[in-house]
């Protein structure tokens, strides 16, 4: 069973302070890794991707990924309000057909900016 | 911004009834997907659509439930007898090639099986 763990929440963090939520995965084969953002009642929305080990930045967000540790993490610098939402961690690997990329999630982690 | 349109956001049905939820896929993309959120719970895959075929599906998705793209443009998920544990948020996917990219996912449809 593959399967894809992230830290419990929820995660309360003042405004202007950084957010680190963090994701472990089980399947070594796994090949890209997602963090999504889902407000309650919506569907999640694509936020970082990444694919290589080390970090990736956009903006006032960063994903990390170790291979090795199968462990992705996500910051986010200056929290605001808006920030406050269910951040999901998925993880792709293609199936032996190669047509798949069926994405595996986490339960998520409930993350609160308190202004 | 090209978006993932599924009609409609809320359907209300009775136990044992056929539904059929729709998503009208970004143009150009070419996999599709359907996934299902049970309130409070993960994320999970239902199927995976290409080239006019299942390429996966999920212990879920089980013969009661089928999926189409019947003019090129709709991609519908269709569940024959709907039972109470069905109710949950359907979400349809797409993206637009071959490789490890996420995907877009549209604003869902909520399904209450009562």
């Amino acid at each position: 069973q593959k399967e894809v763990e992230q830290n419990s929440g929820p995660l309360s963090v003042p405004e202007g302070a950084i957010a680190s939520l963090n994701c472990t995965y089980s399947d070594r084969v796994s090949q890209s890794f997602f963090w999504y953002r889902q407000y309650s009642g919506k569907s999640p929305e694509l936020i970082m991707s990444i694919y290589s080990n080390g970090d990736k930045e956009d903006g006032r967000f960063t994903a990390q990924l170790n291979k090795a540790s199968q462990y992705v993490s996500l910051l986010i610098r200056d929290s605001q309000p808006s920030d406050s939402a269910t951040y999901l961690c998925a993880v792709n690997a293609a199936n032996s057909g190669g047509s798949n990329y069926k994405l595996t999630f986490g339960k998520g982690t409930l993350l609160t900016v308190n202004p | 911004e090209p978006e993932v349109t599924q009609t409609p956001s809320h359907q209300v049905t009775q136990m044992g009834q056929e539904v059929i939820l729709r998503c009208v896929p970004i143009s150009n993309h070419l996999y599709f997907y359907w996934y299902r959120q049970i309130l409070g719970q993960k994320v999970e895959f239902l199927v995976s659509f290409y080239n006019n075929e299942i390429s996966e599906k999920s212990e879920i998705f089980d013969d009661q439930f089928s999926v189409e793209r019947p003019d090129g443009s709709n991609f519908t998920l269709k569940i024959r007898s709907t039972k109470l544990e069905d109710s949950a948020m359907y979400f349809c996917a797409s993206k637009v090639q071959a490789g490890l990219y996420g995907y877009t996912f549209g604003s869902g449809t909520r399904l209450t099986v009562v």
